[in-house]
């Protein structure tokens, strides 16, 4: 169903313990994506990766940590620096895309992570 | 830095009735314009999209139209059902980014 996903369903953590949220795709996609969705807000960008060994910030990146050693793989690590990290995170991914190409750049996303601090 | 704007927050209409949701955007460059939709308890997912090298798409009863001189698009329902209650996400992006950001969401009801 969708070829990504996230693991485990249900978080919880103590304040003060980081934790690793597990995202993986087999889609063969190289552009990957974590988000943060509050109730009633929209969807935030933490982290993204266009590539292998290679990610960037996105607009709120403060207390949170990610790894891209694989192609399949993009874990988010939400630690301790996390003031307030109870939250519903999204993992997603994309084709890279060309405008001329008309090549399908949707996003797939997985079925989300709520994180619950305890 | 880029930014999306959606409007409005939440909107409730009649079954049959139409629903227009409105996004700006402000990064010039961009030219992919997403719409996602996400069902309670679920996963947002892809309902339409556009290009900045057309002014409008539709399918089926739902259309999109862009105006990129004034960086404002819109998602348009017709005929709408109770099963498009949910929430509608917009996007953009610039096929030249990998980043891809979001509108803070419509929650859409639809009553019978």
């Amino acid at each position: 169903d969708g070829g990504i996903t996230q693991s485990p369903k249900y978080l919880f953590r103590k304040e003060g313990q980081n934790v690793t949220l597990s995202c993986e795709q087999n889609l063969n996609h190289d552009a990957m994506y974590w988000y943060r969705q509050d109730p009633g807000q929209g969807l935030r960008l933490i982290y993204y990766s266009q590539i292998v060994n290679d990610f960037q910030k996105g607009d709120i990146a403060e207390g949170y940590s990610v790894s891209r050693e694989k192609k399949e793989s993009f874990p988010l690590t939400v630690t301790s620096a996390q003031k307030n990290p109870t939250a519903f995170y999204l993992c997603a991914s994309r084709l890279p895309g060309t405008g001329s190409s008309g090549m399908n750049t949707e996003a797939f996303f997985g079925q989300g992570t709520r994180l619950t601090v305890v | 830095g880029e930014n999306v704007e959606q409007h409005p927050s939440t909107l409730s209409v009649q079954e049959g009735d139409s629903a227009v949701i409105k996004c700006t955007y402000s990064d010039s460059a961009s030219n992919y314009f997403p719409w996602y939709k996400q069902e309670l308890g679920k996963r947002p997912q892809l309902i339409i999209d556009i290009r900045s090298n057309v002014g409008e798409k539709k399918d089926q009863r739902i259309a999109v139209t862009l105006n990129k001189t004034a960086k404002h698009f819109s998602l348009h329902i017709t005929e709408t059902q109770p099963e498009d209650s949910a929430v509608y996400f917009c996007a953009a992006r610039p096929d030249s980014s990998y980043k891809l950001i979001f509108g803070s969401g419509t929650r859409l009801l639809v009553r019978p």
